[in-house]
């Protein structure tokens, strides 16, 4: 079983509108979560990198939440755009500075 | 551009045939890391090195790959006798590790690899 699971698999949106990005993980202990934006063959870039401590941290329309009681993160997109389609992976970096990756939420956004 | 260079960024090579590829880090960066992805799954970890020091290797890293960072700047991934399995995107980051969490990692844009 991964321990990093992303949920839904896929998601397709009209351009303007808001989502949500779920990611639960198993990590433990960790370092910090990340949220990558991977466009479809290139290398992932960093959103968003929260430590354990923090809740919540904003990058433009991207707005990352963190509760580390219950081991979930979210992703939230504010008024996407055609640009926004990607594949978005949640990252979770143990104590061993190791990288364990979700498969990542397909995300299309739509005119 | 992230300033993580891979190449070459696509490789076809027949099953049987030796690949390399190389990656070159941002130069500060101290750390850097190899993962394989394939399509539709999050990338896997393959291995990390600490400068020239190679600290992990995954199982997924069979004694067919090798990687080295002989100088502790750029790295090289080597696999021997390609399988078809091997047909993924293989990816290099790096990091520059100040013993704080949150650094960011950066990625380069992949090596492409198809084994025919």
């Amino acid at each position: 079983k991964n321990q990093v699971e992303q949920s839904p698999q896929s998601l397709i949106i009209l351009e303007g509108k808001n989502c949500t990005l779920q990611c639960n993980y198993t990590v433990s202990p960790f370092s910090n979560l990340r949220w990558y934006k991977q466009d479809t063959g290139r290398g992932p870039v960093s959103l968003t990198i929260m430590t354990f401590s923090e809740n919540t941290k904003s990058n433009g329309r991207y707005t990352a939440t963190l509760d580390a009681d219950t081991k979930q993160s979210s992703l939230h997109i504010t008024a996407s755009q055609l640009s926004d389609s990607a594949s978005y992976i949640c990252v979770v970096i143990d104590h061993g500075n190791k990288l364990v990756f979700g498969a990542g939420t397909i995300l299309r956004v739509k005119s | 551009d992230t300033g993580v260079s891979q190449n070459p960024r696509h490789k076809i090579t027949k099953r049987g045939q030796n690949v390399t590829f190389r990656c070159d880090p941002i130069s500060e960066h101290n750390r850097l890391y190899w993962y394989r992805q394939t399509l539709g799954q999050g990338p896997e970890f393959l291995t990390y090195f600490q400068n020239e020091a190679q600290l992990e290797k995954s199982r997924l890293l069979s004694d067919r790959f090798s990687a080295e960072r002989p100088k502790g700047s750029f790295s090289t991934l080597e696999i021997q006798r390609t399988e078809q399995g091997d047909s993924a995107m293989y990816l290099c980051a790096s990091s520059l590790s100040t013993g704080l969490s949150g650094n960011t990692i950066y990625f380069g844009e992949g090596s492409w690899l198809t084994v025919v």
